[in-house]
Parts: C-alpha cells; sequence; structure tokens
C-alpha cells in the first residue's frame, strides 16, 4: 500500500522559517513526481510546487515562487518543502501528492497533511 | 498561470437529478490534463477523472468528464445522496498545475 506521510508543521512566526517532510512508502519513489498541494481552512484546494523525479526539474505557483524550495532525497524516499519567509496566507493544511502512474501532476495519492500556522 | 474557473460556485439539487459542472481555462490545457477531484467533509480529494474523460476504474459510471481546450464538463447522470460534496478541476498540463475554485454540489 503506497503511504505518504507528512510531518513538520507547527506555528511559525512571519519571516521565519520551517520545513516540511514527507515520508513514501509503498512505491518507487525515484519513479514518481512529486507535489504539494495546501488547503487553507474551509478554502479550496492550491497546487503549491512540484518536482521531478531526479529532483532536476522544479516548479512553484506564483504565490510561493521566491520564498519556498522544494526538494528531495531518493536515497530516504522523502519529499521537502522549505517555507522561507511565510505569511499569513501560507496558513494551511499541506499534503504530499503524486500520481499512479508518477510521470504526471495529477494528484491521486494524497497524504494526510501536516498543519502550518503562521501567526505572531 | 492558467487560471480554471467552476461554475456554478454552488449547485442544488436532488437526489435523481442530473448535475452538470463546468469548469473553463484561461488557457488552451495541454493535451487535455485535466481531471476532476470530489471532496468530502474531513477527507482528502480523490481523483476520478483524468484526461478530461477518464474515469477511474472504481468510481460509479454515473460520472462521466468531457471536454477539450479550454472548455470541460462533469455529468453526474442521475445523483445519489453519496456525490453531495465539492468537486475541483485541476490542469496538469503545464506548471503551475492550477486548480479551480471548486463547486459544492449540495441537497435541496
Amino acid at each position: 500500500e503506497v503511504q505518504l506521510l507528512e510531518s513538520g508543521g507547527d506555528l511559525v512566526q512571519p519571516g521565519g522559517s520551517l520545513r516540511l517532510s514527507c515520508a513514501a512508502s509503498g512505491l518507487t519513489f525515484s519513479n514518481h513526481v512529486m507535489s504539494w498541494v495546501r488547503q487553507s481552512p474551509g478554502k479550496g484546494l492550491e497546487w503549491v510546487s512540484g518536482i521531478s523525479e531526479t529532483g532536476g526539474d522544479t516548479y512553484y505557483s506564483d504565490s510561493v515562487k521566491g520564498r519556498f524550495t522544494i526538494s528531495r532525497d531518493n536515497s530516504k524516499n522523502t519529499l521537502y518543502l522549505q517555507m522561507n519567509s511565510p505569511r499569513a496566507e501560507d496558513t494551511a493544511v499541506y499534503h504530499c501528492v503524486t500520481s499512479n502512474g508518477g510521470k504526471v501532476y495529477a494528484c491521486d495519492i494524497w497524504g494526510q497533511g501536516t498543519k502550518v500556522i503562521v501567526s505572531s | 498561470e492558467i487560471v480554471l474557473t467552476q461554475s456554478p460556485g454552488t449547485l442544488s439539487l436532488s437526489p435523481g437529478e442530473r448535475a452538470t459542472l463546468s469548469c473553463r481555462a484561461s488557457q488552451s490545457v495541454r493535451n487535455n490534463h485535466l481531471a476532476w477531484y470530489q471532496q468530502k467533509p474531513g477527507q482528502t480529494p480523490r481523483l476520478f477523472i483524468f484526461g478530461a474523460s477518464n474515469r477511474a476504474t472504481d468510481f460509479p459510471d454515473r460520472f462521466s468528464g468531457s471536454g477539450s481546450g479550454t472548455d470541460f464538463t462533469l455529468t453526474i447522470r442521475r445523483l445519489e445522496p453519496e456525490d453531495f460534496a465539492v468537486y475541483y478541476c485541476q490542469q496538469y498540463g503545464s506548471s503551475p498545475y492550477t486548480f479551480g475554485q471548486g463547486t459544492k454540489l449540495e441537497i435541496k
């Protein structure tokens, strides 16, 4: 069974930093593109960032470009999201997602998410 | 960035009725890489339509997706009580891989 387990969510001050992690199991991690998708309380879904299988290509939404950095360690089957200079509007549950085939940025497989609260 | 606009924002229907949900893209979606998700309260979203019209094998066949380019439609042929939820479209053809704002399908 494929599992994506996020961690690292916390209360962080505006302008601070936080690193989210996602441990993957039950799949050949290095064959899968990966993404982070967030959902603010009572709001819709927002695709945040994606990374290719090798980590050589990264993609970001306009709202986080220049502040967040996605990365992966295929030897540890782990995905990361480094959040720098977070803002109140970054408050959300962050989900690690991938697709069944692993080659497109559709979101078949979801982790349960980790909660990030940005507040002073 | 491709902006996806879903309509209506809320759709109030009764079980047994037909539902038609729209997802309009600001630019053509590459390769018709358009997906639909269903989200129920307290759950993560579930992908059930990919490639605009391909339904997941374990999803009821009363759901169908259609469209191409910039105009996409989700049709639910005869609503069951478990179909009332929020539906999102997502384009995964070009980065950033944006979602629509969602349509809430509620019981009338």
